[in-house]
């Protein structure tokens, strides 16, 4: 069945530092795969996605991601990061289940900056 | 990018009472639309898909007569609480997608709060 882990429920950086946030997938199929944002109380935003071609997607807000086939991740990355940033992000993968196109979450990691 | 927009973003209710959500697509037209839940400090979970002038089709678990979705066009999907209880206070989240294109476009959520 397919699922989206994301090892680090919680991570705290500082600002500046570089970050990277894990998700490893499990679909039998080439994924469809994205990372979003959630800031309090507040919708997704999408921060970038993989479909096909390049493995190292680039996206908003200085954010990029390497899809890697052999160890069915997509970790996001980003060299410094901006106090902004805090937030809640998820990653997910685009799966088709019972014929439809649906998205799986994994649980999310929350990203703390410390000044 | 396209816009998905949800209203109210807060809405508090005693409990036997029911409450609508509304989810639009202001600049695109949804041709599918998805309603998630997401309980505090967790992930969003799928509750059921809507396809214009079709029966939603529910996740597994979730009950269809608690939990009415209506997507009487390609604008605009609803979702009523009906019968609420203090256990169905949460955040929820809408999407949307667009013709021929595979990105989800999300609203900004709606929190119930139950009373």
């Amino acid at each position: 069945a397919q699922s989206v882990t994301q090892p680090d429920i919680h991570i705290t950086v500082s600002e500046g530092a570089s970050l990277e946030l894990r998700c490893n997938y499990s679909y039998g199929a080439t994924p469809y795969l994205f990372w979003y944002v959630q800031s309090p109380g507040q919708g997704l935003q999408l921060l970038l996605k993989y479909f096909s071609g390049d493995t190292l997607v680039q996206g908003i807000k200085g954010f990029e991601a390497e899809f890697k086939r052999s160890q069915s991740s997509f970790n996001l990355r980003k060299p410094s990061v901006h106090w902004s940033d805090a937030a809640e992000y998820f990653c997910a993968v685009g799966a088709l289940i019972q014929g439809a196109q649906k998205l799986v979450f994994g649980q999310g990691t929350r990203l703390t900056i410390n000044p | 990018g396209a816009v998905v927009s949800q209203h109210p973003s807060r809405v508090i209710c005693k409990s036997g009472t029911s409450v609508k959500i509304e989810c639009r697509s202001l600049d695109f037209q949804a041709t599918t639309m998805f309603w998630y839940r997401q309980f505090p400090k967790q992930s969003l979970m799928l509750m059921a898909t809507s396809n214009e002038g079709s029966k939603a089709t529910y996740e597994q678990g979730v009950e269809k007569d608690k939990f009415l979705i209506n997507h009487a066009s390609l604008t605009l999907s609803t979702l009523t609480v009906t019968s609420a209880h203090p256990e169905d206070s949460s955040f929820y989240i809408c999407s949307a997608r667009g013709r021929g294109t595979g990105e989800l476009f999300f609203g900004e959520g709606s929190r119930l709060t139950v009373l």
